[in-house]
């Protein structure tokens, strides 16, 4: 069974501060990785996408892959209370199917 | 306006009843997706299609149906086999190169489904 594993949390964060959400996965062949953030009660919106390994920025998040450790992270700078969601990590299957971890919830207290 | 859009945004379904879930999108993407969401839990894969007039079973398909008659529509039938399904569905839809580069998905707003 592939699987994509995260903490389920919550992670405790104060504003201004880097959140840090962690996920990986056990299938070696994924190829591309995603991170979705999902507020109460809505759909998950498309956050990040990384591809490669290394480093991807975009604003205040940046997306870390390391292929080798199976390991994807999502890093928040400055955090703000708008961030407060469950981010979901997934990874590309094979077949069209993207797996989903089953979120890491997040709240930047005040 | 590109986008999904799913209706109803409530439903409430009686025992024994059939219900479908609307699911149209005009961002010209091949492949749709139908998944359910538990309170507290991860997204669980329903169906999927990648063409018209094909599609494939996921993880959770039993006591539900799809049809794929054309590329902007994926209606989900919840029937009255499945015999839990109150949840939160999702629907989605991505680009298809098999590569599986540029194949983010995008979700529409839900349907929250509820048995009375």
């Amino acid at each position: 069974q592939k699987e994509v594993e995260q903490n389920s949390g919550p992670l405790s964060v104060p504003e201004g501060a880097i959140a840090s959400l962690n996920c990986t996965y056990s299938d070696r062949v994924s190829q591309s990785f995603f991170w979705y953030r999902q507020y109460s009660g809505k759909s998950p919106e498309l956050i990040m996408s990384i591809y490669s390994n290394g480093d991807k920025e975009d604003g205040r998040f940046t997306a870390q892959l390391n292929k080798a450790s199976q390991y994807v992270s999502l890093l928040i700078r400055d955090s703000q209370p708008s961030d407060s969601a469950t981010y979901l990590c997934a990874a590309y299957s094979s077949a069209s199917k993207i797996i989903f971890g089953s979120g890491t919830r997040l709240s930047i207290r005040p | 306006d590109g986008g999904i859009t799913q209706s109803p945004k409530y439903l409430f379904r009686k025992e024994g009843q059939n219900v479908t879930l609307s699911c149209e999108q005009n961002l010209n993407h091949d492949a749709m997706y139908w998944y359910r969401q538990d309170p507290g839990q991860g997204l669980r894969l329903i169906y999927y299609s990648q063409i018209v007039n094909d599609f494939q079973k996921g993880d959770i398909a039993e006591g539900y149906s799809v049809s794929r008659e054309k590329k902007e529509s994926f209606p989900l039938t919840v029937t009255s086999a499945q015999k839990n399904p109150t949840a939160f569905y999702l629907c989605a839809s991505s680009m298809e190169t098999g590569t599986g580069s540029y194949n983010e998905q995008f979700f529409g707003p839900g349907t929250r489904l509820t048995v009375l």
